[in-house]
């Protein structure tokens, strides 16, 4: 079974401060986890993805974030936040092979000008 | 780049009519996927279609729900009695293989069940 929780389901930070929306893990299996960003009106958008190898990962727009096994966590950061990150943030798992992915419940990003 | 196509973005019905839901897949990948986001709440797995027949579906995808790849471009989900408790958003998505790299949203369908 597979799992992700999100931490935190609203989060607010001032424009070019650090941006950290947490995720949580939950695999029986090595996990292949994913940040999928929603603007208003608009479909789920790839944001970075980790599968094997580093396990720092780089995504568009600035993000990354760090599969940390020890710590069951895929953490999303970006150093200096901006306006347009403005949106819903989520966090999903799947395995090799998988059939599913299964997301957390998101966190909305709120970024104070 | 290719993407995932949702028509129409809004669909209002009254309860226990009949929906459908229409998704146009990216042209070379083969596995389609329906999800769905009720309000406030998680991005739900509904279903998987591979090869013309489902994969694998969830508990939500019930006896009422179905899917259907007509011709070599669409994919469809169909609500056959709707119930108050459909509304939400609901998205496609495909993915070109089944290794779980990389799944294509589409933009979603907002269904609301009055």
């Amino acid at each position: 079974a597979q799992s992700v929780t999100q931490l935190g389901s609203h989060v607010s930070v001032s424009e070019g401060a650090l941006v950290l929306l947490r995720c949580n893990y939950s695999s029986s299996v090595p996990p292949y986890l994913f940040w999928y960003v929603q603007y208003p009106n608009q479909g789920l958008q790839l944001l970075l993805k980790y599968t094997t190898g580093a396990t720092l990962v780089k995504g568009i727009n600035g993000f990354e974030a760090e599969f940390k096994k020890s710590e069951t966590s895929f953490h999303l950061t970006k150093p200096s936040a901006h306006m347009s990150d403005a949106a819903e943030y989520f966090c999903a798992v799947t395995a090799e092979g998988g059939n599913q992915f299964y997301f957390g419940t998101g966190t909305s990003l709120t970024v104070i000008p | 780049e290719p993407e995932v196509t949702q028509t129409p973005s809004h669909q209002v019905t009254q309860m226990g009519q009949e929906v459908i839901l229409r998704c146009v897949p990216i042209s070379n990948h083969l596995y389609f996927y329906w999800y769905r986001q009720i309000l406030g709440q998680k991005v739900e797995f509904l279903v998987s279609f591979y090869n013309n027949e489902i994969s694998e579906k969830s508990e939500i995808f019930d006896d009422q729900f179905s899917v259907e790849r007509p011709d070599g471009s669409n994919f469809t989900l169909k609500i056959r009695s709707t119930k108050l408790e459909d509304s939400a958003m609901y998205f496609c998505a495909s993915s070109p293989d089944r290794v779980g790299e990389k799944l294509f949203f589409g933009s979603g369908t907002q269904l609301s069940v009055l």
